[in-house]
């Protein structure tokens, strides 16, 4: 079974400064990918990056980008430079080979200007 | 816009009440997942559906039935409704199955029993 556990309910960060998101998770898998989804008031679920476990090289989206740890099974974001767009409830999830999601309970996010 | 529509948007009913809820994947996507989001339980797996066929389930009441039809659209079925049932219902589709596959989520049916 799979499990992901976010420890961090609410966060807040000043505009154009760093933010880092923490996730933790569990699998039996030895294949399996790793996500990170935003989710704005606007309650669309929009995937931000994603991280093939078989891949040791981190992931990068513009201002977007994870540190993967594997043996430790830590995938944590980082937001560069935050805007206030940024402002979400952000999901981590897995990913193994029955292809559900698997997500966290989500780290809402507070930019402020 | 993801590409996956969701109808209806809203949905408010009563206890015992029956609903139907549907999603209409991407235009080429075989897989449709549905998901419900609710405020204890987080973002849950219900079911997968591939090619018309049931791929897997998950945390789905036997109250709530789905299926995927031959045009590839889907609907979930919920009976006999509690009020615990109220929560975000989120549809995602993708182009297959085994790997990766990035899913794209609808906006999702808000669904509130009263």
């Amino acid at each position: 079974a799979q499990t992901v556990t976010q420890s961090q309910p609410e966060m807040s960060v000043q505009e154009a400064e760093t933010v880092t998101l923490s996730c933790t998770y569990d699998t039996s898998e030895n294949n399996y990918y790793l996500f990170w989804y935003k989710q704005p008031p606007s309650r669309q679920m929009i995937l931000v990056i994603r991280q093939e476990a078989y891949k040791q090289q981190n992931a990068t989206e513009n201002r977007f980008s994870v540190n993967f740890q594997k043996a430790a099974k830590s995938f944590s974001l980082k937001i560069s430079d935050s805007q206030l767009g940024d402002t979400a409830m952000y999901f981590c999830a897995s990913q193994g080979g029955s292809e559900k999601l698997v997500f966290g309970k989500g780290t809402k996010l507070t930019v402020n200007p | 816009d993801s590409g996956v529509t969701q109808t209806p948007k809203h949905l408010i009913t009563a206890t015992g009440q029956r609903v139907t809820l549907r999603c209409s994947p991407r235009s080429g996507d075989l897989s449709v997942y549905w998901y419900q989001q609710s405020l204890d339980q987080g973002l849950q797996f219900l079911i997968h559906y591939y090619n018309g066929e049931e791929r897997a389930k998950g945390n789905i009441l036997e109250r709530f039935s789905a299926q995927q039809f031959p045009d590839l659209h889907s609907e979930l079925n919920l009976s006999s409704l509690e009020l615990g049932d109220s929560a975000l219902y989120f549809c995602a589709s993708s182009v297959h199955e085994g790997g990766y596959t990035e899913a794209f989520f609808g906006q999702g049916t808000r669904l509130t029993v009263v």
